[in-house]
């Protein structure tokens, strides 16, 4: 069965510190992986995308890795700011699918002053 | 540029009516993408269009549900009979294409609440 699980389920950090999200996945065959953050009510918003060939992402000050032969992904999020308070959603495409995603259920960060 | 648009962005329906949800891709976009997201999970995909035909519709839940995109842009997501069960966001993307490695750009999302 394709399946994306995320781990936390929820986080809470001070303003200014790291974190990392993971991300498991069985979805097959493979396409790539996004990571996506959605604010609360609002449509999710691309932040990275890897295929197999790529085992690190940048974007500011997100960084994502991707492990194709273990199926995992990680994002770290590096001197976090109250507006990184979202939802972090991990995204796996199915190749030759017409691009079909598979959601993960989110991490739902929360960074307090 | 416009991005995905999606109307209402809240409906509030009772039990058993029929309700359409709207949503109007990016210009020039020909792959458009329903999802559904209840409280606290990740969207789940209910169908996708290439152009005017539905490419995949093995999301949609039961038969209550359709969706049409008569000239291959904008596109209606249909309810029948809602039942509370359907309440959550629907979440609708377009896409330059099916290709795999395209952008998915999501709309706000429509709220709907089934008393």
């Amino acid at each position: 069965k394709n399946q994306v699980e995320q781990s936390p389920q929820s986080l809470i950090i001070l303003e200014g510190k790291n974190c990392t999200l993971q991300c498991n996945y069985t979805v097959s065959p493979f396409s790539n992986l996004r990571w996506y953050k959605q604010d609360t009510g609002r449509g999710p918003v691309s932040l990275t995308i890897m295929t197999f060939s790529e085992n690190t992402k940048s974007n500011g000050r997100y960084t994502a890795t991707l492990d194709a032969d273990t199926k995992q992904s990680s994002l770290h999020i590096t001197a976090s700011q109250l507006s990184d308070s979202a939802s972090y959603i991990c995204v796996v495409s199915r190749a030759n699918t017409g691009n079909q995603f598979y959601f993960g259920t989110g991490t739902s960060l929360t960074v307090i002053p | 540029g416009a991005g995905v648009s999606q109307t209402p962005s809240n409906k509030v329906t009772e039990k058993g009516k029929y309700v359409e949800l709207r949503c109007d891709p990016i210009s020039g976009h020909t792959a458009l993408y329903w999802y559904r997201q209840s409280l606290g999970q990740g969207p789940e995909f209910l169908i996708y269009f290439q152009g005017t035909g539905a490419a995949d519709d093995s999301g949609l839940p039961n038969d209550r549900f359709f969706a049409v995109r008569p000239e291959g842009s904008v596109s209606t997501l249909k309810i029948q009979r809602t039942e509370r069960g359907d309440s959550a966001m629907y979440l609708c993307a377009s896409s330059p294409s099916l290709a795999d490695y395209n952008e998915q750009f999501f709309g706000p999302g429509t709220r709907l609440t089934v008393l």
